[in-house]
């Protein structure tokens, strides 16, 4: 079975470009989720989506937001970039909410 | 303050001794604690999970335990091989409707021959 997989795996942008990421979860999950990795800080949520929906949120800017289509694929965008959102974004698909497969993740480099 | 603290931040073992990496959070209500492994340059791969009721939880070489009470858990590794020098992350979740997620910043294991 197919693993998580994400596009692009890097992407430069400059300060002000919004940004598309994409995610294609595991066949059958319909939950993905969406952290940002930075050294400073770590693992941090962005957003959860089951079924379409918004199901959590963490604690992001407005300019961080989602969407997920109905064969469970999932899209995450970023406006008005700033130099703090260079970071590698993981996504993570699963069945069961407490056991999650993570792709390999979209550095993404801010100049 | 981050509600979770892994400790410590980083160490160099020998192949094949153990060692063990210590996760202490402030999260409650709890739900569950996971323990994550991420080798460089890719996602991170579940571990263990453990609830409230679970004080021990194991995954190959991997052993990990839980103190609900003092709100502690550690993760044993037996036997160290190269293949596990990555960085370990713990995640506790709360129990509130939403599931709140708090993240360590990881353990950085290097296992040296």
């Amino acid at each position: 079975k197919a693993g998580v997989t994400q596009t692009p795996r890097y992407l430069i942008k400059t300060r002000g470009q919004q940004v598309t990421l994409s995610c294609s979860p595991i066949s059958g999950h319909r939950s993905v989720s969406w952290y940002q990795q930075t050294p400073g800080q770590g693992l941090q949520f962005l957003f959860e989506y089951f079924s379409e929906t918004q199901r959590n949120k963490g604690n992001f800017p407005g300019r961080f937001s989602g969407r997920q289509f109905s064969n469970s694929r999932s899209e995450m965008n970023v406006s008005t970039l700033e130099l703090g959102d260079s970071a590698l974004y993981l996504c993570a698909s699963s069945l069961d909410p407490a056991w999650e497969y993570f792709g390999p993740g979209t550095r993404l480099t801010v100049l | 303050k981050n509600q979770v603290e892994q400790s410590p931040q980083s160490l160099i073992i020998l192949e094949g001794k153990n060692c063990t990496l210590q996760c202490n959070y402030t999260v409650s209500p709890f739900s569950n604690l996971r323990w994550y492994k991420q080798d460089t340059g890719r996602g991170p791969v579940s571990l263990t999970i453990m609830t409230f009721s679970e004080n021990t939880k194991s995954n190959g070489r991997y052993t990990a335990t839980l103190d609900a009470d003092t709100k502690q858990s550690s993760l044993h590794i037996t036997a160290s091989q190269l293949s596990d020098s990555a960085s370990y992350i713990c995640v506790v979740t709360d129990s509130y409707g939403n599931n709140r997620l708090a993240f360590g910043k990881g353990n950085q294991v290097v296992v040296i021959p």
